[in-house]
């Protein structure tokens, strides 16, 4: 166990729709990472956030967008979805002061039908 | 981040140590080199991680050349249980949270029994 605790952990919804997934971080670190891994797909780098601001962008598509909160939980709102959105989102966390493992959850899984 | 380059894939017999390379030629004097694996469809999970000097912990071994621009993380004894996909990726130590991390294809080792 990660420490990391990520909801919904598997989620159905049509094209068009709107998604929200929540990423709870290990207590006491401050960063959040977003991730997407499509089918047979590498990691790839969405968003990271630290102490509730934005710090790194990759490729990360207009209908997605993110936020940190006061509480350090992180959302990531996927809106207007197509097929190919459909993947494994893995949100991970780090303290501020180690050289920086991260630690992930177990992903959601989002099918979009 | 500098770029690492690694094996697509490799077979180790179960019980023998598991030798995986990674290339990272262009790593500058502040990146660490860090190992990650993911389990199939499991969020990824932290090695280990070095500077120059080898290390080791209850998961592996590190070796790191002397000019820093290759690494072999090895696994004593591999089991069933470690058929995954390992992933090697350099990264700037913590620099106040700033910390964008990019995931590779890595090798994907299958331990045969």
């Amino acid at each position: 166990d990660s420490g990391v605790t990520q909801t919904p952990k598997h989620l159905i919804t049509a094209t068009g729709q709107r998604v929200t997934l929540r990423c709870s971080p290990r207590s006491g670190d401050l960063s959040v990472y977003w991730y997407q891994q499509s089918l047979d797909q590498g990691l790839q780098f969405l968003i990271q956030y630290y102490n509730g601001e934005e710090r790194a962008k990759g490729n990360i598509l207009e209908r997605f967008s993110a936020q940190q909160f006061p509480d350090l939980h992180s959302e990531l709102n996927l809106s207007s979805l197509e097929l190919g959105d459909s993947a494994l989102y893995f949100c991970a966390s780090s303290a501020e002061m180690n050289t920086g493992e991260l630690f992930f959850g177990e992903g959601s899984r989002l099918t979009v039908l | 981040d500098a770029k690492t380059t690694q094996p697509t894939s490799m077979d180790c017999a179960e019980g023998r140590a598991a030798n995986l390379p990674c290339n990272h030629s262009t790593i500058s004097g502040n990146e660490y080199v860090y190992w990650y694996r993911q389990i199939h469809s499991q969020g990824p999970q932290y090695i280990i991680h070095g500077l120059k000097n080898n290390e080791t912990n209850e998961m592996a071994s590190l070796i790191i050349t002397e000019d820093r621009k290759s690494s072999t993380l090895i696994l004593p004894h591999a089991t069933l249980r470690d058929t995954a996909v390992y992933y090697c990726i350099v990264r700037v130590a913590n620099s106040g949270g700033y910390q964008k991390v990019t995931f590779g294809t890595g090798t994907k080792l299958q331990v045969i029994p």
